[in-house]
Protein backbone atom coordinates (compact mmCIF):
# COMPACT_ATOMS: atom_id res chain seq x y z
CA UNK A 1 0.00 0.00 0.00
CA UNK A 2 1.04 3.67 -1.42
CA UNK A 3 -0.77 5.13 1.94
CA UNK A 4 -1.61 8.85 0.80
CA UNK A 5 0.16 10.03 -2.26
CA UNK A 6 0.43 13.79 -3.80
CA UNK A 7 1.56 15.16 -6.29
CA UNK A 8 3.15 17.68 -7.61
CA UNK A 9 5.80 17.46 -4.97
CA UNK A 10 7.01 20.95 -5.89
CA UNK A 11 5.47 23.42 -7.84
CA UNK A 12 6.47 27.50 -8.68
CA UNK A 13 3.31 29.62 -9.67
CA UNK A 14 3.21 32.99 -11.02
CA UNK A 15 0.34 35.42 -9.63
CA UNK A 16 -3.00 34.45 -11.33
CA UNK A 17 -1.91 30.86 -12.81
CA UNK A 18 -4.16 27.99 -11.76
CA UNK A 19 -3.21 24.83 -10.86
CA UNK A 20 -5.00 21.56 -8.68
CA UNK A 21 -3.24 19.67 -6.49
CA UNK A 22 -3.90 15.71 -6.51
CA UNK A 23 -4.06 13.64 -3.40
CA UNK A 24 -5.15 10.30 -4.04
CA UNK A 25 -5.24 7.40 -0.95
CA UNK A 26 -5.44 3.16 -1.44
CA UNK A 27 -6.57 2.65 2.63
CA UNK A 28 -10.16 2.69 1.93
CA UNK A 29 -10.69 5.63 3.77
CA UNK A 30 -14.01 7.65 4.29
CA UNK A 31 -12.20 11.32 5.01
CA UNK A 32 -9.94 13.32 3.49
CA UNK A 33 -8.62 16.45 4.31
CA UNK A 34 -6.65 19.31 2.76
CA UNK A 35 -4.31 21.55 4.88
CA UNK A 36 -1.81 24.09 4.67
CA UNK A 37 1.33 24.85 7.00
CA UNK A 38 3.25 27.99 6.97
CA UNK A 39 6.58 28.60 8.82
CA UNK A 40 6.14 28.64 12.66
CA UNK A 41 2.55 27.47 12.29
CA UNK A 42 0.77 24.26 13.30
CA UNK A 43 -1.48 22.45 9.85
CA UNK A 44 -4.80 25.32 9.29
CA UNK A 45 -7.47 23.04 7.60
CA UNK A 46 -8.83 24.09 4.20
CA UNK A 47 -11.35 21.74 3.00
CA UNK A 48 -12.38 18.34 4.28
CA UNK A 49 -14.63 15.64 2.69
CA UNK A 50 -15.98 13.41 5.40
CA UNK A 51 -17.62 10.84 2.16
CA UNK A 52 -17.78 10.73 -1.49
CA UNK A 53 -19.86 13.26 -2.68
CA UNK A 54 -19.57 15.61 0.52
CA UNK A 55 -17.51 18.46 0.73
CA UNK A 56 -17.00 21.08 3.67
CA UNK A 57 -15.03 24.24 4.47
CA UNK A 58 -12.53 24.28 7.11
CA UNK A 59 -10.68 27.32 8.87
CA UNK A 60 -9.22 28.84 5.51
CA UNK A 61 -11.12 27.71 2.63
CA UNK A 62 -11.07 31.27 0.58
CA UNK A 63 -9.25 31.38 -2.74
CA UNK A 64 -9.65 27.32 -2.91
CA UNK A 65 -11.80 24.92 -4.37
CA UNK A 66 -11.98 20.93 -3.69
CA UNK A 67 -13.28 17.59 -5.66
CA UNK A 68 -14.15 14.85 -3.88
CA UNK A 69 -13.32 12.33 -7.26
CA UNK A 70 -14.37 9.21 -5.69
CA UNK A 71 -13.68 7.56 -2.53
CA UNK A 72 -9.98 7.49 -3.56
CA UNK A 73 -9.01 11.11 -4.51
CA UNK A 74 -9.31 14.24 -3.37
CA UNK A 75 -7.83 17.49 -5.19
CA UNK A 76 -7.24 20.82 -4.13
CA UNK A 77 -7.77 23.94 -6.89
CA UNK A 78 -6.02 26.91 -6.96
CA UNK A 79 -8.15 29.29 -9.76
CA UNK A 80 -6.00 32.87 -9.34
CA UNK A 81 -2.94 31.88 -7.00
CA UNK A 82 -1.95 34.66 -4.66
CA UNK A 83 1.60 35.09 -3.03
CA UNK A 84 -0.40 34.42 0.47
CA UNK A 85 -1.23 30.64 -0.85
CA UNK A 86 2.58 29.75 -1.04
CA UNK A 87 2.96 26.94 1.52
CA UNK A 88 3.10 23.73 2.21
CA UNK A 89 0.24 21.39 1.41
CA UNK A 90 -0.66 18.16 3.55
CA UNK A 91 -3.44 15.85 2.34
CA UNK A 92 -4.19 13.29 4.61
CA UNK A 93 -7.04 11.12 5.13
CA UNK A 94 -9.17 8.66 8.24
CA UNK A 95 -11.32 5.97 8.54
CA UNK A 96 -14.52 7.52 9.32
CA UNK A 97 -14.94 7.60 13.46
CA UNK A 98 -11.47 7.12 14.02
CA UNK A 99 -8.81 9.56 15.05
CA UNK A 100 -5.71 8.93 13.06
CA UNK A 101 -5.00 11.34 10.20
CA UNK A 102 -2.44 9.41 7.91
CA UNK A 103 -0.70 12.17 5.65
CA UNK A 104 0.83 12.54 1.97
CA UNK A 105 4.34 13.66 1.69
CA UNK A 106 2.83 17.25 1.10
CA UNK A 107 3.36 19.99 -1.80
CA UNK A 108 5.62 23.08 -1.81
CA UNK A 109 4.26 25.71 -3.67
CA UNK A 110 5.71 28.86 -4.42
CA UNK A 111 3.68 31.59 -5.63
CA UNK A 112 5.68 34.69 -7.08
CA UNK B 1 -13.92 29.15 18.42
CA UNK B 2 -11.26 26.65 18.92
CA UNK B 3 -7.53 27.90 20.35
CA UNK B 4 -4.39 25.63 21.55
CA UNK B 5 -1.36 26.61 23.12
CA UNK B 6 1.89 25.05 23.26
CA UNK B 7 5.23 25.77 23.99
CA UNK B 8 7.52 26.93 21.37
CA UNK B 9 10.54 24.93 22.11
CA UNK B 10 11.86 22.76 24.35
CA UNK B 11 15.58 21.63 24.56
CA UNK B 12 16.45 18.13 26.51
CA UNK B 13 18.89 15.94 26.31
CA UNK B 14 19.73 12.37 25.43
CA UNK B 15 18.29 9.62 27.61
CA UNK B 16 15.94 12.57 29.52
CA UNK B 17 12.03 12.61 30.14
CA UNK B 18 10.41 15.88 28.59
CA UNK B 19 6.75 16.57 29.23
CA UNK B 20 5.11 19.02 26.22
CA UNK B 21 1.79 20.56 27.31
CA UNK B 22 -0.94 21.90 25.26
CA UNK B 23 -3.94 23.93 26.57
CA UNK B 24 -7.22 24.58 24.38
CA UNK B 25 -10.50 26.30 24.28
CA UNK B 26 -13.26 24.77 22.15
CA UNK B 27 -16.68 25.13 21.89
CA UNK B 28 -16.70 21.78 21.52
CA UNK B 29 -14.48 18.86 22.25
CA UNK B 30 -13.96 15.16 21.68
CA UNK B 31 -10.59 14.43 22.43
CA UNK B 32 -6.97 15.53 22.16
CA UNK B 33 -4.47 14.28 19.57
CA UNK B 34 -0.53 14.39 19.46
CA UNK B 35 1.23 14.47 15.85
CA UNK B 36 5.06 14.55 14.96
CA UNK B 37 6.79 15.93 12.21
CA UNK B 38 10.62 15.58 11.41
CA UNK B 39 11.54 18.84 9.00
CA UNK B 40 10.42 17.85 6.04
CA UNK B 41 8.38 15.76 6.92
CA UNK B 42 4.77 14.83 7.03
CA UNK B 43 3.11 14.44 10.36
CA UNK B 44 2.94 11.41 11.82
CA UNK B 45 -0.31 10.48 14.18
CA UNK B 46 1.04 9.51 18.07
CA UNK B 47 -1.75 9.46 20.01
CA UNK B 48 -5.06 10.12 20.84
CA UNK B 49 -7.01 10.76 24.47
CA UNK B 50 -10.97 10.75 24.55
CA UNK B 51 -11.31 10.39 28.20
CA UNK B 52 -9.43 11.67 31.06
CA UNK B 53 -6.03 9.94 32.34
CA UNK B 54 -2.81 8.67 30.63
CA UNK B 55 -2.48 6.44 27.59
CA UNK B 56 0.94 4.95 27.16
CA UNK B 57 2.49 3.96 24.12
CA UNK B 58 6.02 2.41 24.18
CA UNK B 59 8.29 5.86 25.25
CA UNK B 60 5.37 8.22 24.76
CA UNK B 61 2.72 8.74 27.20
CA UNK B 62 -0.01 11.47 26.68
CA UNK B 63 -2.11 12.56 29.57
CA UNK B 64 -5.57 14.43 29.43
CA UNK B 65 -7.54 16.63 32.14
CA UNK B 66 -11.12 17.53 30.21
CA UNK B 67 -11.89 19.48 33.46
CA UNK B 68 -8.93 21.52 32.94
CA UNK B 69 -8.77 21.92 29.30
CA UNK B 70 -5.23 20.54 29.48
CA UNK B 71 -2.91 17.25 28.22
CA UNK B 72 0.60 16.81 27.79
CA UNK B 73 3.09 14.31 26.01
CA UNK B 74 5.79 12.95 27.91
CA UNK B 75 8.36 11.39 25.73
CA UNK B 76 10.77 9.00 27.66
CA UNK B 77 13.97 7.81 26.76
CA UNK B 78 15.09 10.91 24.56
CA UNK B 79 16.62 9.69 21.89
CA UNK B 80 18.58 12.03 18.95
CA UNK B 81 15.66 10.79 16.24
CA UNK B 82 12.87 12.18 19.03
CA UNK B 83 13.96 15.87 17.45
CA UNK B 84 11.05 17.10 15.98
CA UNK B 85 8.24 19.67 16.11
CA UNK B 86 4.96 17.93 17.95
CA UNK B 87 1.56 18.99 17.77
CA UNK B 88 -1.14 18.77 19.30
CA UNK B 89 -4.95 19.22 17.75
CA UNK B 90 -8.29 19.15 18.59
CA UNK B 91 -11.86 18.01 16.44
CA UNK B 92 -14.65 19.86 16.53
CA UNK B 93 -17.22 17.63 14.32
CA UNK B 94 -14.99 17.68 11.17
CA UNK B 95 -13.12 20.42 11.69
CA UNK B 96 -9.27 19.72 13.07
CA UNK B 97 -7.48 22.80 14.58
CA UNK B 98 -3.70 22.07 15.19
CA UNK B 99 -1.67 24.12 17.90
CA UNK B 100 1.29 25.85 16.37
CA UNK B 101 3.63 23.46 17.39
CA UNK B 102 6.44 22.62 19.82
CA UNK B 103 10.05 21.89 18.33
CA UNK B 104 11.70 19.49 20.21
CA UNK B 105 15.79 19.56 19.99
CA UNK B 106 17.51 16.60 21.66
CA UNK B 107 21.21 17.12 22.92
CA UNK B 108 23.73 14.52 23.08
Amino acid sequence: NAGVTQTPKFQVLKTGQSMTLQCAQDMNHNSMYWYRQDPGMGLRLIYYSASEGTTDKGEVPNGYNVSRLNKREFSLRLESAAPSQTSVYFCASSLAGQETQYFGPGTRLLVL
Amino acid sequence: GQSLEQPSEVTAVEGAIVQINCTYQTSGFYGLSWYQQHDGGAPTFLSYNALDGLEETGRFSSFLSRSDSYGYLLLQELQMKDSASYFCAVRENNDMRFGAGTRLTVKP
